[in-house]
């Protein structure tokens, strides 16, 4: 059984902070990851999905980065917003379509 | 923006009872996909499906679980015999054929939460 392990569960910011949270998984039969934002009473949304070792994306103020041979994911927000509250998924592709996803880091950005 | 849309959003349902969950996948997307969270659990991954049959399916996806395609838009999930732990919010889902192996985007319906008493 693959696991995802996403920390922190949860994190309280004060608006204008900037914060960052880690995925990891095992190495072995990586194929992609998968970043969601999820708020609640809403769809998830895709943010990143990221294949290669070294691979870093940006959206606004939220970026991402992957090590593929450690096993690991960051997701960075730059100057939180309380807009920004929701919870990040990260997923794992090791084959086939199928995702396997971590608990998620629950954001709480207080004005 | 395209989106999935997924009816009902809550359903009560008796122990035994069968229940049919209904999504409107996007519709120039091939791949389609159930998972469902338990209350305090991770989302768990149940089936996915194309070229309508069965691609790949979870443990949890026995035979009390079916999916159909029953027409160009509708893609269903049924329940036969509910459960107490089957409550849970059920999410579908849908991608796109992929570019490159195993990176599909999946857009994600809101989810419907099914509470079996």
């Amino acid at each position: 059984i693959l696991n995802v392990e996403q920390s922190p569960q949860s994190l309280h910011v004060q608006e204008g902070d900037s914060t960052n949270f880690t995925c990891s998984f095992p190495s072995s039969n990586f194929y992609a990851l998968h970043w969601y934002r999820w708020e609640t009473a809403k769809s998830p949304e895709a943010l990143f999905v990221m294949t290669l070792n070294g691979d870093e994306k940006k959206k606004g103020r939220i970026s991402a980065t992957l090590n593929t041979k450690e096993g690991y994911s960051y997701l960075y927000i730059k100057g939180s917003q309380p807009e920004d509250s929701a919870t990040y998924l990260c997923a794992i592709n090791n084959a086939g379509n199928m995702l396997t996803f971590g608990g998620g880091t629950r954001l709480m950005v207080k004005p | 923006e395209p989106e999935v849309t997924q009816t009902p959003s809550h359903q009560v349902t008796q122990m035994g009872q069968e229940v049919i969950l209904r999504c409107v996948p996007i519709s120039n997307h091939l791949y389609f996909y159930w998972y469902r969270q338990i209350l305090g659990q991770k989302v768990e991954f149940l089936v996915s499906f194309y070229n309508n049959e069965i691609s790949e399916k979870s443990e949890i996806f026995d035979d009390q679980f079916s999916v159909e395609r029953p027409d160009g838009s509708n893609f269903t999930l049924k329940i036969r015999s509910t459960k107490l732990e089957d409550s849970a919010m059920y999410f579908c889902a849908s991608s796109d054929r992929d570019r490159v192996a195993g990176a599909n985007v999946l857009t994600f319906g809101a989810g419907s939460r099914l509470t079996v008493l």
